[in-house]
Parts: structure tokens; sequence; C-alpha cells
């Protein structure tokens, strides 16, 4: 089946670090990836919506300076989380649908940690 | 009022019997509706969707929809520990791309 990979799965950084997430569809072509956060014991909050080819569209109360997003192919979007700070810590995962049958997968999530 | 709201639980079975989990939407004009499950440190997967007022059934879970009380149920008969995890209900509106999830229940099946 279709599978979608993120990378890393796992990142410590240090605060004021910048840190790049990949979001790659193995199988298919994505022109449509979401971002979304995930604090512990709570529900998934979508950050950002990202087409492939433009500018990302940015959910109420998203830094769109601070967790820059850049989806340059059909399978390929990254976040990177800019200055980061503790309280940015989370689990960072991305979806994206495949432009033919119009499904979507989740990618395996990435954890950030920053010191 | 949230958009999508769940029943954080934990909400215990015992191993054998049905679960029942359930979800309330605000938007009237959402037209599709999904369950996911989560177990712990990992990302959501899909368990199933549904689109029409009814039942839709497959294998062991049976997904439930009445839009005019706006109101979504997943069903899980013959529970096994392999259920524990945490049920994501997600709400999708009419031409609109983004998912809206519900803060899940927590499931845990009693052995």
């Amino acid at each position: 089946g279709a599978v979608v990979s993120q990378h890393p799965s796992r990142v410590i950084c240090k605060s004021g670090t910048s840190v790049k997430i990949e979001c790659r569809s193995l199988d298919f072509q994505a022109t449509t990836m979401f971002w979304y956060r995930q604090f512990p014991k709570q529900s998934l909050m979508l950050m950002a919506t990202s087409n492939e080819g433009s500018k990302a569209t940015y959910e109420q109360g998203v830094e769109k300076d601070k967790f820059l997003i850049n989806h340059a192919s059909l399978t390929l979007s990254t976040l990177t989380v800019t200055s980061a700070h503790p309280e940015d810590s989370s689990f960072y995962i991305c979806s994206a649908r495949d432009w033919t049958s119009g499904e979507l997968f989740f990618g395996e999530g990435s954890r950030l940690t920053v010191l | 009022q949230k958009e999508v709201e769940q029943n954080s639980g934990p909400l215990s079975v015992p191993e054998g019997a049905i679960a029942s989990l359930n979800c309330t939407y605000s938007d009237r004009g959402s037209q599709s509706f999904f369950w996911y499950r989560q177990y712990s440190g990992k990302s959501p997967e899909l368990i199933m969707f549904i689109y029409s007022n009814g039942d839709k059934e497959d294998g062991r879970f049976t997904a439930q929809l009445n839009k005019a009380s706006q109101y979504v149920s997943l069903l899980i008969r013959d529970s096994q520990p392999s259920d524990s995890a945490t049920y994501l209900c997600a709400v999708k509106g009419f031409g609109n791309e983004k998912l809206t999830f519900g803060t899940g229940t927590r499931l845990t099946i009693i052995p």
C-alpha cells in the first residue's frame, strides 16, 4: 500500500536552533500535504496545508515565519521549525493526499524535543 | 463549542464485549466522517470512513452516522486487547480538504 515517510522520527535540538522535518510520499504523487502538531494526550491540530508549487496556507495562530513549509515537488514537503523553543516540543505529523485516488495517508510522525 | 467532540475516556471494556465510541460535530455542512486509531507514540491509522446516513460495517467495526443529530459512532465487536488505543473522530466539510479531529477517546480492553 501507499506509504508516507517522515524523517527524522525523533530529533533533539538546542533552543534557538532550526530543525527540518521531511515528509515524502513513496509511491504516489501528492499535490496536497498537511502538517499537524500533537501535544501529549491531545488531538491533532492542523498547522498548515501545503500545496505543490505554491505557498502553504497556515491555520489561524500558526506563525508562518516560525514554521516554514516548502512543497517543492509532488513527493516531498518539508517543515522547518526555526529558532526552536522548548514549547515547540511536540509530535509533528504529516499527511499526504494521493492526487489520483484522493485518499489520505499519514506519515509515521516526528517527535521533536527542544532542550 | 468545539467543532468535533468526543468523550476523552478512558473507556474500559472487557475482552469480547462491544466497545461503543461516540462523536458529535458542530458543522452541519460536514460531508465525510472518519475514524482513526492511534497507538501511543504512533501516527493515526484509518479504521473506517462513512459518508451516508446509516450503518457501514467492515469486519468487527461498524460506523454509524446520523446527520440530523450530527452524530457519528464506531462500534467494535468482539473487542481484543490489541484494540486498546486512542480513537480519533475526524470530519471533513464540503469542498474542504481539511480534516478536523476530535480530542480522541482512550479505549482499554481488559483481558
